[in-house]
């Protein structure tokens, strides 16, 4: 089946811009997971998503990161006033919620470039 | 919270050649440990795992051990082929009721020399 998808794939924003990134979940998987992976680094956790409750947030770096799962399949990730420390590639995850933690499978991230 | 500690960063090996990548964790409650293979560009995509109640498991030429004493697991590449050559990330995660977020390691650079 289908997999993980993310778009766009690429944006370029000017400093100050909003942007929104868009995920599409593997379909039926419950878990959604947002991740920022800096160049040449591992991906970070940023935030997650149990159906359309968020359940952690822990790793949004600041108040302009707002993530939703409104009807509990797509997602957004959205930031505001972007800055030039936010540019990095942008992983979105899902995976199916069974008795123990389940296999991950990643979209093909949005290289995000705030100049 | 959880740390993931990933060596070597880089590793060079002549093609058939094993190679190997360690991790070290740092909360003993962890209990998953997933190792995914990423493509300059590309998506990561997961190649082997191993659970806490499992001290070694194999895919073809692919292993991974853990040491839950120690706090550490290892990825084992053997015969190495030149379409192996990419980056290795390990991490580490725990079922919690607010979910089972990955910790990532820093990455190993495989190269396979042909």
């Amino acid at each position: 089946g289908a997999g993980v998808s993310q778009s766009p794939r690429y944006k370029v924003a000017k400093r100050g811009q909003d942007v929104a990134l868009r995920c599409d979940p593997i379909s039926g998987h419950v878990s959604l997971f947002w991740y920022q992976q800096a160049l040449g680094q591992g991906p970070e956790f940023l935030t997650y998503f149990q159906n359309e409750a968020q359940l952690d947030k822990s790793g949004l770096p600041s108040d302009r990161f707002f993530a939703e799962r409104p009807e509990g399949s797509v997602s957004t990730l959205k930031i505001q006033r972007t800055q030039q420390e936010d540019s990095a590639v942008y992983l979105c995850a899902s995976s199916s919620w069974g008795v123990s933690t389940d296999t991950q499978y990643f979209g093909p991230g949005t290289r995000l470039t705030v100049l | 919270g959880e740390n993931v500690e990933q060596h070597p960063s880089t590793l060079s090996v002549q093609e058939g050649d094993s190679a190997v990548i360690k991790c070290t964790y740092s909360d003993s409650a962890s209990n998953y440990f997933p190792w995914y293979k990423q493509e300059l560009g590309k998506r990561p995509q997961l190649i082997i795992d191993i659970r806490s109640n499992v001290g070694e498991k194999k895919d073809q030429r692919i292993a991974v051990t853990l040491n839950k004493t120690a706090k550490h697991f290892s990825l084992h590449i053997t015969e190495t082929q030149p379409e192996d050559s990419a980056v290795y990330f390990c991490a580490a995660s725990l079922r919690k009721s607010s979910g089972d977020k990955l910790t990532f390691g820093t990455g190993t650079r495989l190269a396979v020399r042909p």
